[in-house]
């Protein structure tokens, strides 16, 4: 079972936009991560925001949480072509991290 | 840069069929992850160590996988036999420690039962 649940399931942009995907959970978590995976390969690591915090930064991401909605965001700006992949949610709560369903982001050149 | 090492990158095999993969994990790292992803879903976690015990194995399909992590180093994922929904990547991760922080990824084997 899989506790994220992303929004949009894809979405398509030209290079130089910004990218927004949400994620919405259902039970309190410790943190919540993102993971960025390319076609056919692992999962990379993009960023953690901790249940106490609201909102950071990395580079061209920012991510925002809200626990009294139980959902979070994460902002790609000014996207380039090797954006293009799938991002997942993970939830940490207890010792275990639960992916949610991904978006798959498609950036046109 | 320390990686996850997975191996076989791909693998066909016929239904009925038993089939091994193998996970080598960054140096350290205490916990290691099995992950099963289906395509165009998200990974589905099927059994978690601690060293060498088993932390959590509620989604693995006991009646046909198995793993193990002997010396709570690297470690094996059996499926015996297999089936045609066994067709997945399975991804293999690790982390440092127990609080659930950043895991690292291999680059996952594709099985294919035909």
């Amino acid at each position: 079972s899989q506790q994220g649940e992303e929004d949009p399931q894809a979405l398509s942009i030209q290079e130089g936009e910004n990218a927004t995907m949400n994620c919405s959970y259902k039970t309190s978590i410790n943190n919540l991560q993102w993971y960025r995976q390319n076609s056919g390969r692992g999962l990379v690591h993009l960023i953690l925001i901790r249940s106490n915090e609201r909102e950071k930064h990395s580079g061209r991401l920012r991510v925002t949480l809200d626990t009294s909605k139980k959902s979070s965001s994460l902002l790609i700006t000014a996207s380039r072509a090797a954006d293009t992949a799938s991002y997942f949610c993970a939830t940490a709560g207890g010792n275990k991290l639960t992916f949610g369903g991904g978006t798959r982001v498609l950036v046109k050149p | 840069e320390a990686e996850v090492a997975q191996s076989p990158r791909y693998k066909i095999t016929e239904k009925s069929q038993a089939v091994a993969f193998w996970c080598d994990p960054i140096s350290g790292h205490a916990t290691l992850y099995w992950y099963r992803q289906i395509l165009g879903q998200g990974p589905e976690l099927l059994v978690q160590f601690q060293d060498e015990s088993v932390v959590d194995d509620s989604q693995l399909p006991k009646d046909r996988f198995s793993a193990e992590r002997l010396k709570g180093v690297d470690s094996t994922l059996k499926i015996q036999p297999a089936e045609l929904g066994d067709s997945a990547m399975y991804l293999c991760a690790s982390s440092p420690g127990q609080v659930t922080g950043e895991l690292f990824f291999g680059e996952g084997s594709r099985l294919t039962v035909l």
